[in-house]
């Protein structure tokens, strides 16, 4: 069981480049959802969804594209990079309206914007 | 100011102390609280859950929540050297949690 797996583990990039960050679940979880995490600002929500073809904003949502097309995917794109971008992204997934239950984290892709 | 206040440490105790760490508030609609466990370039981990007031106990971990001071506890009891991680608080105001808050998560060491 795979879980939740994220590609690729880091990343540099040139200021102005997209790119897109892969998330993929094996569980069947309809909960998805992409923080990023910066030192001294712990995990901020960037977009979730809570099933295909449904997504939201999380509360850094600026430069960020996601979509759902199906339940296992939710990939994140850059659409034009820049270094306040630079941070440890993570990608998480969980059964919708379970709360309390374990919210799955991928192993997290290290971006550097140059 | 932030939703979710958490001191970032780093703290230190020795092997068996007894450690606390703590999360305050401003956003009354919080309900539902978690403590998530997070070593060195790893994700989190869900280490604790509590819905509204009152107190959870699973092992050596407590977990406190104060609606009324908007504060919330964990307390680590016995600390171990394995416990040495980041722990985060994160809270949310519906049982969904589509909106989860984190904390900016407090450092710890336990030394031998």
């Amino acid at each position: 069981n795979a879980g939740v797996t994220q590609t690729p583990k880091f990343q540099v990039l040139k200021t102005g480049q997209s790119m897109t960050l892969q998330c993929a679940q094996d569980m069947n979880h309809e909960y998805m959802s992409w923080y990023r995490q910066d030192p001294g600002m712990g995990l901020r929500l960037i977009h979730y969804s809570v099933g295909a073809g449904i997504t939201d904003q999380g509360e850094v949502p600026n430069g960020y594209n996601v979509s759902r097309s199906t339940t296992e995917d939710f990939p994140l794109r850059l659409l034009s990079a820049a270094p306040s971008q630079t941070s440890v992204y993570f990608c998480a997934s969980r059964r919708q309206g379970a709360l309390n239950e374990k919210l799955f984290f991928g192993s997290g892709t290290q971006l550097s914007v140059l | 100011q932030k939703e979710v206040e958490q001191d970032p440490g780093p703290l230190s105790v020795p092997e068996g102390a007894i450690v606390s760490l703590n999360c305050t508030y401003s956003n009354s609609a919080f309900q539902y609280f978690m403590w998530y466990r997070q070593y060195s370039r790893k994700g989190p981990e869900l280490l604790m859950y509590t819905y509204s007031s009152g107190n959870k106990e699973d092992g050596r971990f407590t977990a406190q929540v104060d609606k009324s001071s908007k504060y919330i506890s964990l307390f680590i009891r016995d600390s171990q050297p394995s416990d040495s991680a980041t722990y985060l608080c994160a809270m949310s105001a519906e049982q969904a949690g589509t909106a989860l808050i984190f904390g900016k998560g407090t450092t710890l060491s336990v030394s031998s």
